[in-house]
């Protein structure tokens, strides 16, 4: 089936730890998001990038960096400089061009820090 | 100010109600315009998707843009307790746009149906 996988579903961080999140869609999509979700705060763009070896920050990219060697993989990393990860992470895919809108979503990663 | 702003309730209704839902924005370059639905702890899954202005029927869905006033409803006939949940608003904008390729999502409304 295809789809959006995210991996692992819950993490757990210590403080002052690098860590990285797993993004693989088989849906041959183009482009590719990561989003932060807070309570009362809906979603927020952290990364997306539109095609291999590109991508542009969001609204919140400082203390997150990322990658995008392969078209199916987009890997999150929550450095050390970000002062508050703790949140609900979403990775999402769509197609790009002429009738594009339609995203499709992971099913979340809940990261913690200890 | 937000681009895209979401009354995020809560919103409580009985079950059979017609709920409303809305967003507004302040984006003209907005073309693409898409209603989701997230249950609790889940990735959100797209219920509606609309270009331009219109309306647009799905079951119980119906999706009204107007773009001249910058305002999205998603309105929901005959709400089921299965209904609650919270509904996200997103939009991006058209090909070569600066906005192209990026969602923006409003806050969500959390919607509950009670028996």
């Amino acid at each position: 089936d295809g789809g959006i996988t995210q991996s692992p579903k819950y993490l757990f961080r210590k403080e002052g730890q690098n860590v990285t999140l797993s993004c693989e869609q088989n849906l041959n999509h183009d482009a590719m998001y990561w989003y932060r979700q807070d309570p009362g705060q809906g979603l927020r763009l952290i990364y997306y990038s539109q095609i291999v070896n590109d991508f542009q920050k969001g609204d919140i990219a400082e203390g997150y960096s990322v990658s995008r060697e392969k078209k199916e993989s987009f890997p999150l990393t929550v450095t050390s400089a970000q002062k508050n990860p703790t949140a609900f992470y979403l990775c999402a895919s769509s197609i790009m061009g002429t009738g594009w809108g339609e995203a499709f979503f992971g099913q979340g990663t809940r990261l913690t820090v200890v | 100010q937000k681009e895209v702003e979401q009354d995020p309730g809560p919103l409580s209704v009985p079950e059979g109600a017609i709920v409303s839902l809305n967003c507004t924005y302040s984006n003209s370059a907005f073309q693409y315009f898409m209603w989701y639905r997230q249950y609790s702890r889940k990735g959100p899954e797209l219920l509606m998707y609309t270009y331009s202005s219109g309306n647009k029927e799905d079951g119980r869905f119906t999706a009204q843009v107007d773009k001249s006033s910058k305002y999205i409803s998603l309105f929901i006939r005959d709400s089921q307790p299965s209904d609650s949940a919270t509904y996200l608003c997103a939009m991006s904008a058209r090909a070569g746009g600066t906005s192209y390729g990026k969602l923006t999502f409003g806050q969500g409304t959390i919607l509950t149906v009670h028996p």
